[in-house]
């Protein structure tokens, strides 16, 4: 089985811009977290969704967004990018959202 | 507070020898589970291990098993025969319980882990 991807694997904005980001679940699973990775913060949740729907959120403005499609891929956005958003983003797929959680190679967005 | 907490920022282990990562973790949902995850310096998170808080064994995956030490709250990660390729970030990270922690997981801060030749 394939494992999940995420693309851009690297993306570079400048302050202001916005981006979107893509991940893939591993067939057959049918949730999909995402979370932000940064030194000073380590791994914060961002939000979850399940059969096309947010089922919960962590706390973030609400600039960072996401929605899931009906084949399970998710994509996130970010809109008015700011500096503190440089970050590594990992999205995780499970088959339920109580299952065992498997992550992607995750995006590492840098902004200038 | 911290709900995952994990003292060792690095650690060393020579290869062939096992190597403990400490973990504790706070709730009071009895139901929950741990988990731990390896990060190579490429980033990708990888599933190492799990227990759930009813399980009355420990879990053990090959190599790698955790001490799980409920009435403690500790869920250290023993790693026996340590390998070069073991050289990573660790993560202990925690799933609760309720709908409001459906999809979540909570990270500690991670450990270094080194082998050394």
């Amino acid at each position: 089985k394939a494992g999940v991807t995420q693309t851009p694997r690297y993306l570079i904005k400048t302050r202001g811009q916005q981006v979107t980001l893509s991940c893939s679940p591993i067939s057959g699973h049918r949730s999909v977290s995402w979370y932000q990775q940064t030194p000073g913060q380590g791994l914060q949740f961002l939000f979850e969704y399940f059969s096309e729907t947010q089922r919960n959120k962590g706390n973030f403005p609400g600039r960072f967004s996401g929605r899931q499609f009906s084949n399970s891929r998710s994509e996130m956005n970010v809109s008015t990018l700011e500096l503190g958003d440089s970050a590594l983003y990992l999205c995780a797929s499970s088959f339920g959202s109580w299952e065992t959680q498997y992550f992607g190679p995750g995006t590492r967005l840098l902004v200038l | 507070a911290q709900k995952i907490t994990q003292t060792q920022p690095g650690m060393f282990v020579q290869e062939k020898e096992a190597v403990t990562l400490d973990c504790t973790y706070d709730t009071s949902d009895p139901s929950y589970g741990l988990f731990w995850y390896k990060q190579p310096s490429s980033g990708e998170m990888i599933f190492l291990i799990y227990q759930g808080s009813y399980d009355q064994q420990n879990a053990t995956e090959g190599r790698y098993s955790l001490n799980f030490q409920k009435a403690r709250k500790s869920a250290n990660l023993v790693i026996s025969a340590s390998q070069l390729g073991d050289s990573a970030m660790y993560f202990c990270a925690m799933r609760e319980g309720g709908s409001s922690n459906t999809g979540k997981l909570i990270f500690g801060q991670g450990t270094t882990l080194q082998v050394k030749p």
